[in-house]
């Protein structure tokens, strides 16, 4: 089966600009996570999403990130304005279950770097 | 604050040495996953344990659930330099997978 799907591999933007990125998941995959992934660090949840409702968003500074899942296929996932501490691997994950015992299938994630 | 706590955060070892590495927490998950990642690249999962004491084996690692639920250690017998990696932990929590900050390892040949 083909693996998530992430667009684009690699950005980078100056701070108060805007960026988007893009994630197609495994086919038949109800759950889609986005994490944000700084360097040295483990990935942190960002936002959960069940088909195209979302399920955990506490983690995510909705003051300038937003995301959303549009007929509970793909997604994206915007900044707007970045900042200097926004530099991070972002990955998007799937999952075909939805209890948190489930694999996650991530994608190879979307490296931003703020300047 | 790091929901779940592991350590070492870096190991630099010789191919051939065994090694274990440690994932805690106060809190009681529901299930607790071990992934891999190598630079570039997603996590990608080694094993999920979901019973309190359950060991489960993937060739030379072993995995360990504590019986409170609440930590885990992975064992890596004769470790390779294809072994080098991080990695991760990450515990069920309302739904959701919350990750550790990872250990990275290397393994020297």
């Amino acid at each position: 089966e083909a693996g998530v799907a992430q667009s684009p591999r690699y950005k980078i933007i100056e701070k108060r600009q805007s960026v988007a990125f893009w994630c197609n998941p495994i086919s038949g995959h109800a759950t889609l996570y986005w994490y944000q992934q700084i360097l040295g660090q483990g990935p942190k949840l960002l936002i959960q999403f069940q088909n195209n409702g979302v399920v955990d968003d506490s983690q995510l500074p909705k003051d300038r990130f937003s995301a959303e899942r549009l007929k509970g296929v793909d997604s994206t996932l915007k900044i707007q304005p970045a900042k200097l501490e926004d530099s991070a691997v972002y990955l998007c994950a799937s999952s075909l279950d939805a209890t948190g015992a489930g694999t996650l299938h991530f994608g190879n994630g979307t490296r931003l770097t703020v300047t | 604050t790091q929901l779940l706590e592991q350590s070492p955060q870096f190991l630099s070892i010789q191919e051939g040495e065994n090694l274990t590495v440690y994932c805690n927490s106060s809190s009681v998950f529901s299930s607790l996953q071990w992934y891999r990642q190598e630079p570039g690249e997603g996590p990608v999962l080694l094993v999920t344990v979901v019973t309190g004491g359950e060991v489960k084996k993937l060739k030379r690692l072993t995995f360990q659930f504590g019986d409170a639920r609440k930590d885990s250690s992975l064992h890596i017998t004769a470790a390779q330099p294809g072994d080098t990696g991080l990695y991760l932990c990450a515990g069920g929590h309302n739904n959701d997978m919350r990750f550790g900050a990872g250990t990275r390892l290397t393994v020297k040949p």
